[in-house]
C-alpha cells in the first residue's frame, strides 16, 4: 500500500462547482497533515494545514478521520484560477506526497 | 517573507558529470529535506536532514546522492555521476514546527 493515496482525477469541472478530493495515509503515527497547490512547473505551496477537528479557509475546507487514516479537501465555488494541482502532504519525520489530483476549471 | 532559495534554476549537465545543487533554507528552521519531480509525476522524497545528519532517506537516495550543510546557511544535494534519468526539478524545503516551505526549484537535464 502507498504511504499516501489520492483521487487520481483530472478533475474537470465548471466554474461555481462545489469538489471534494480524498486521500489516504498508511502510517498510523502520521503526525500533521496538509494540503498542497501546485501549479505547472512550479514549487508546491501550502493551502491549508488540516487538523483534527476540520477547518475551513474560505471556499476551502479540509477534514480529518484520523480512524480511518483519511483526509478531504471541499473547494466550494470553484474559481478559474483554482485550477491546479493539489497535493496530500502527511509528515511522519518527513514530508510524503500522494501523487497529485489535477483540477481544471472550465467557465 | 522569508523564503527558500534555490541556485541554480536550471542546470545542463552531461551524463556522469557531478553536479551541486544549491540551498539556503528559512533561517530559523531545523528541518531540511529533497524532493525530486520527474516531468509530469509526483513529487518524490529523496532524504530530510536535522541535527547536521540525514535523518531519512528514500530508496531513491543512493550512494550517488550526497548531502551537505557546509556551515550555517546552505544546504546542498551533490550528485556524484548523473545519469539521464536524473533529469527532473529538485525542490529544497525547510520546516520549522509545522509546514515545510519550498524553493522555486533547480531544473536538471543530464544530456
Amino acid at each position: 500500500r502507498k504511504e499516501v493515496e489520492q483521487d487520481p482525477g483530472p478533475f474537470n469541472v465548471p466554474e461555481g462547482a462545489t469538489v471534494a478530493f480524498n486521500c489516504t495515509y498508511s502510517n498510523s503515527a502520521s503526525q500533521s497533515f496538509f494540503w498542497y497547490r501546485q501549479d505547472c512547473r512550479k514549487e508546491p505551496k501550502l493551502l491549508m494545514s488540516v487538523y483534527s477537528s476540520g477547518n475551513e479557509d474560505g471556499r476551502f475546507t479540509a477534514q480529518l478521520n484520523r480512524a480511518s487514516q483519511y483526509i478531504s479537501l471541499l473547494i466550494r465555488d470553484s474559481k478559474l484560477s483554482d485550477s491546479a494541482t493539489y497535493l496530500c502532504v502527511v509528515n511522519i519525520n518527513d514530508m510524503r506526497f500522494g501523487a497529485g489530483t489535477r483540477l481544471t476549471v472550465k467557465p | 517573507e522569508p523564503e527558500v532559495t534555490q541556485t541554480p534554476s536550471h542546470q545542463v549537465t552531461q551524463m556522469g558529470q557531478e553536479v551541486i545543487l544549491r540551498c539556503v533554507p528559512i533561517s530559523n528552521h531545523l528541518y531540511f529535506y529533497w524532493y525530486r519531480q520527474i516531468l509530469g509525476q509526483k513529487v518524490e522524497f529523496l532524504v530530510s536532514f536535522y541535527n547536521n545528519e540525514i535523518s531519512e532517506k528514500s530508496e531513491i537516495f543512493d550512494d550517488q546522492f550526497s548531502v551537505e550543510r557546509p556551515d550555517g546557511s546552505n544546504f546542498t544535494l551533490k550528485i556524484r555521476s548523473t545519469k539521464l534519468e536524473d533529469s527532473a526539478m529538485y525542490f529544497c524545503a525547510s520546516r520549522g514546527a509545522g509546514e515545510a516551505f519550498f524553493g522555486q526549484g533547480t531544473r536538471l537535464t543530464v544530456v
